[in-house]
């Protein structure tokens, strides 16, 4: 089974709507869930990080985390043509200390 | 404040032989993580260095290896090339390892593309 588990996509909004972006993963003793965002031929970055259960936003951009669910959630308000991109979700593994990466969803947020 | 910078680039390898990467981290960071991405299995963790010393490795054969110098940078090595290696190998680095951060945080370098004819 796959450590973490993405929809890879790709998801189509409308500019302006709300892109929902999710995750799963395997392994319950994890506690630290990232998001990072990767352009078209660039390398990923990291946009949001999460470590309890509930929401966390900063700016448009709203993570949800469900440990019970074993699910994580990325939120894009007002999406704009720039979010266009594959996001990935990572979760630092609870038996090597590493972080694993989903395969990534594209959202492409067309104008 | 330079990134982390990957060389080479590109690089074209024909089955059988063997190739190395090099990565410089960001000033201060001590710790190397590699992943190989491909567009079928997304980002897969190779290995993680901190302080010279590997901490943990992926679920790759012994094909690949790698290193870390006493100034952070560190040099990836992949023997006996077969076709499936093509891929893009990431280098990323952070201050600390990520299992002592927690932050997640890991700074990508632009990575080296590999293909292996």
């Amino acid at each position: 089974q796959k450590e973490v588990e993405q929809n890879s996509g790709p998801l189509s909004v409308p500019e302006g709507a709300i892109a929902s972006l999710n995750c799963t993963y395997s392994d319950r003793v994890s506690q630290s869930f990232f998001w990072y965002r990767q352009y078209s031929g660039k390398s990923p970055e990291l946009i949001m990080s999460i470590y309890s259960n509930g929401d966390k936003e900063d700016g448009r951009f709203t993570a949800q985390l469900n440990k019970a669910s074993q699910y994580v959630s990325l939120l894009i308000r007002d999406s704009q043509p720039s979010d266009s991109a594959t996001y990935l979700c990572a979760v630092i593994g609870g038996s090597q200390g590493n972080l694993i990466f989903g395969k990534g969803t594209k959202l492409s947020v067309k104008p | 404040k330079a990134g982390v910078t990957q060389t080479p680039r590109y690089l074209i390898k024909t089955r059988g032989q063997q190739v190395t990467l090099s990565c410089s981290p960001i000033s201060g960071h001590r710790s190397v993580s590699w992943y190989q991405q491909t567009p079928g299995q997304g980002l897969q963790f190779l290995f993680e260095y901190f302080s010279e010393t590997q901490r943990n490795k992926g679920n790759f054969p012994g094909r690949f290896s790698g290193r870390q110098f006493s100034n952070s940078r560190s040099e990836m090595n992949v023997s006996t090339l077969e076709l499936g290696d093509s891929a893009l190998y990431l280098c990323a680095s952070s201050r600390v390892g990520v299992r002592e951060s927690n932050t997640g945080e890991l700074f990508f370098g632009e990575g080296s593309r590999l293909t292996v004819l």
